[in-house]
């Protein structure tokens, strides 16, 4: 079965990039439709789409993190990574690697996460 | 603040029916986008229970559904069970601005 680990640095300093990635086990990063999210929680907050990414289209991002956002695969690891520059401790939160299913009905594009990573916090403090 | 609205918290003696809203807007919701619900345990990763509106993946119990009308959804958890106890989120796609995918607040389940 498919299974999704973050790993990363837990500490980062302001104004640095953070940086994760998430190894997909148990399948092909390249199969199907999937989507490979990010998703992000604040401490005893909710949760926030970050942004996705298709093996073969180009990043999709959250609007409110896009201008300090970079998401990429590489299909010969297995894996997709996150790049978060110029942090603040309002970055603080545990992330999420997630795997995203799209489909098509009469709304139109929607997508559920169907698999999800443990989540890895990272704080960003000096 | 969220774009979909949660009540932070929601209770109920074990084996009653509890319903858990969802609130949004004709950007999301409203505009048909589906919706889909999560679960967590503390210190664990979301739990999809609800996807497409009102679809069970495999595995998830038939006591969850889910239902959908106008700018809101809701879930429905019938025979409350003690191991029900968690945060619930719900999700969809919001065409304001760029467009995002959007979490709910998340609601606190309480168990008696």
């Amino acid at each position: 079965q498919v299974q999704l680990q973050e790993s990363g640095p837990g500490l980062v300093k302001p104004s640095q990039t953070l940086s994760l990635t998430c190894t997909v086990s148990g399948g092909s990063i390249s199969s199907g439709g999937n989507y490979w999210a990010w998703v992000r929680q604040h401490p005893g907050k909710g949760l926030e789409w970050i942004g996705y990414i298709h093996y073969n289209e180009s990043p999709y991002y959250s609007p409110s993190l896009q201008s300090r956002l970079a998401i990429s695969v590489d299909t010969s690891k297995n894996q997709f990574s996150l790049k978060l520059s110029s942090v603040t401790a309002a970055d603080t939160a545990v992330y999420y690697c997630a795997r995203g299913r799209h489909y098509y009905d009469v709304s139109g594009l929607n997508c559920y996460f169907d698999l999800w990573g443990r989540g890895t916090l990272v704080t960003v403090s000096s | 603040q969220s774009v979909l609205t949660q009540p932070p918290s929601v209770s109920g003696a074990p084996g009653q029916r509890v319903t858990i809203s969802c609130t949004g807007s004709n950007s999301n919701i409203g505009a048909g986008y589906d919706v889909q619900w999560y679960h967590q345990l503390p210190g664990t990763a979301p739990k999809l229970l609800i996807y497409g509106d009102n679809n069970r993946p495999s595995g998830v119990p038939d006591r969850f559904s889910g239902s959908k009308s106008g700018t809101s959804a809701s879930l429905a958890i019938t025979g409350l069970q003690p191991e029900d106890e968690a945060d619930y989120y719900c999700q969809s796609y919001d065409s304001s601005l760029s467009g995002s995918w959007v979490f709910g607040g998340g609601t606190k389940l309480t168990v008696l």
